[in-house]
């Protein structure tokens, strides 16, 4: 079974932050958040990870809760091209597999 | 190549059949994964290998289905007697622990039995 917890789907107005949580209360020290999107037809695509500390890139920026129960994507500037299903996986920095859940699926809206 | 390639894109193939995918990970990528996503489904993990070792199997649905690394390269997936519930897309994926990027997908192979 997956980790984590995310809400079905989510609305965005294109321009303005879109803000993902996602909940993963059983999660344990060595294992880190990953997130991924896939857009319709296409294989997921990595958009960031981070085990404690917030991380930031040029796709998003990771917060991570100081109990690490839980964790948001923040999208800044969201896009059309950003409508996809986004998962979030925790996963152990040496496991081999993810186990995906159902995702949230973002529609931005223009 | 720059990223994960599979073969075919789209295969079409009468039930009970055999059919094989193909999976050509990044080079240098030690680690292999195939996953399967049927139509409105998550991803469903399959098999994982490590170099040529399959240490984990566990997610293969069935005996009918069964998958080989060689060279530390190239995955074939092989279904064999399809049926209509095979129908689904596939999707490989490979990583390099030293990479800290997670997994990199290919696009997939759309299968679909008739």
């Amino acid at each position: 079974d997956a980790k984590t917890t995310q809400p079905t789907s989510m609305d965005c107005a294109e321009g303005r932050a879109a803000n993902l949580p996602c909940n993963h209360s059983t999660i344990s020290g060595n294992e880190y958040v990953y997130w991924y999107r896939q857009i319709h037809s296409q294989g997921p695509q990595y958009i960031i990870h981070g085990l404690k500390n917030n991380e930031t890139n040029e796709m998003a920026s990771l917060i991570i809760t100081e109990d690490r129960k839980s964790s948001t994507l923040i999208l800044p500037h969201a896009t059309l091209r950003d409508t996809a299903v986004y998962y979030c996986i925790v996963s152990d920095s040496g496991t081999y597999k993810y186990i995906f859940g159902t995702g949230t699926r973002l529609k931005v809206l223009a | 190549g720059a990223g994960v390639s599979q073969s075919p894109s789209n295969k079409v193939t009468e039930k009970g059949k055999d059919v094989e995918l193909r999976c050509d990970p990044i080079s240098g990528h030690t680690a292999l994964y195939w996953y399967r996503q049927r139509l409105g489904q998550g991803l469903e993990f399959l098999i994982y290998f490590q170099g040529n070792s399959a240490p984990d199997k566990s997610g293969l649905p069935s005996d009918r289905f069964s998958a080989e690394r060689t060279g530390e390269s190239v995955s074939t997936l092989t279904i064999q007697r399809t049926q209509q519930e095979d129908s689904a897309v596939y999707l490989c994926a490979s990583s390099s622990y030293l990479s800290g990027y997670g997994y990199t997908f290919g696009s997939g192979t759309r299968l679909t039995v008739v």
